[in-house]
């Protein structure tokens, strides 16, 4: 089990907005920064977010990030085929003195 | 443009070494941020292995630190991992990246090897 927790999978209508959570603890995401990362079939992971809310460039404005307290939330607005892809937050876990990943958010646009 | 290029074996046989090579162009691993290693088991999740610093101070996964060495050849520029005694739970994609300082997120990934623990 993954010490970031997100729903195994989130599904919704092309043109309709999702929101995937993460949940962690005080020891992560409640004092890091959190980053997300969008994984498409058969490909490497790829930043979406950083610094909780910061999109890198070239990255469209239908995803955004929010943090609060020791949870944080990625949302798609617009979605399209396009958009289905394994979805992972990650931040740096004091306690552990090491990175940590979310188990990943499968979704589908149905 | 940074870009990141795993090599090494496919295959590896059961209690050897583990050895892959992440080669960079595009930026030079002595001029700073972190060099990292990420790892998915076929069909599971991203599992953070460890990060190497742009002077050469690892801090490794808690999890696998006992079978992990990284290090950094920067005359190459060029950064290693090495697992010991590898097993079939080590059988994963592995991936490298750069880990950006003080705000602890990847910007730029390798496409991935992929290493099969096997006889």
């Amino acid at each position: 089990q993954s010490v970031l927790t997100q729903p195994p999978s989130v599904s919704a209508a092309p043109g309709q907005k999702v929101t995937i959570s993460c949940s962690g603890s005080s020891s992560n995401i409640g004092i890091d920064y959190v980053s997300w990362y969008q994984q498409l079939p058969g490909t490497a992971p790829k930043l979406l977010i950083y610094e909780n809310d910061k999109r890198p460039s070239g990255i469209p404005d239908r995803f955004s990030g929010s943090k609060s307290g020791t949870s944080a939330t990625l949302g798609i607005t617009g979605l399209q085929t396009g958009d289905e892809a394994d979805y992972y937050c990650a931040a740096w876990d004091n306690s552990l003195t090491c990175e940590v990943f979310g188990g990943g958010t499968k979704l589908t646009v149905l | 443009q940074v870009q990141l290029q795993e090599s090494g074996p496919g295959l590896v046989k059961p209690s050897e070494t583990l050895s892959l090579t992440c080669v960079v162009s595009g930026y030079s691993i002595r001029s700073g941020h972190y060099w990292a290693w990420i790892r998915q088991p076929p069909g599971k999740g991203l599992e953070y292995i460890g990060i190497i610093s742009h002077t050469g101070r690892p801090y490794y996964s808690p999890s696998l630190k006992s079978r992990v060495t990284m290090a950094l050849d920067t005359s190459k520029n060029q950064f290693s991992l090495d697992v010991r005694s590898a097993a079939a739970p080590d059988t994963a994609v592995y991936y490298c990246a750069r880990m950006i300082a003080d705000y602890d997120y990847f910007d730029y990934w390798g496409q991935g090897s992929l290493v099969t623990i096997s006889s």
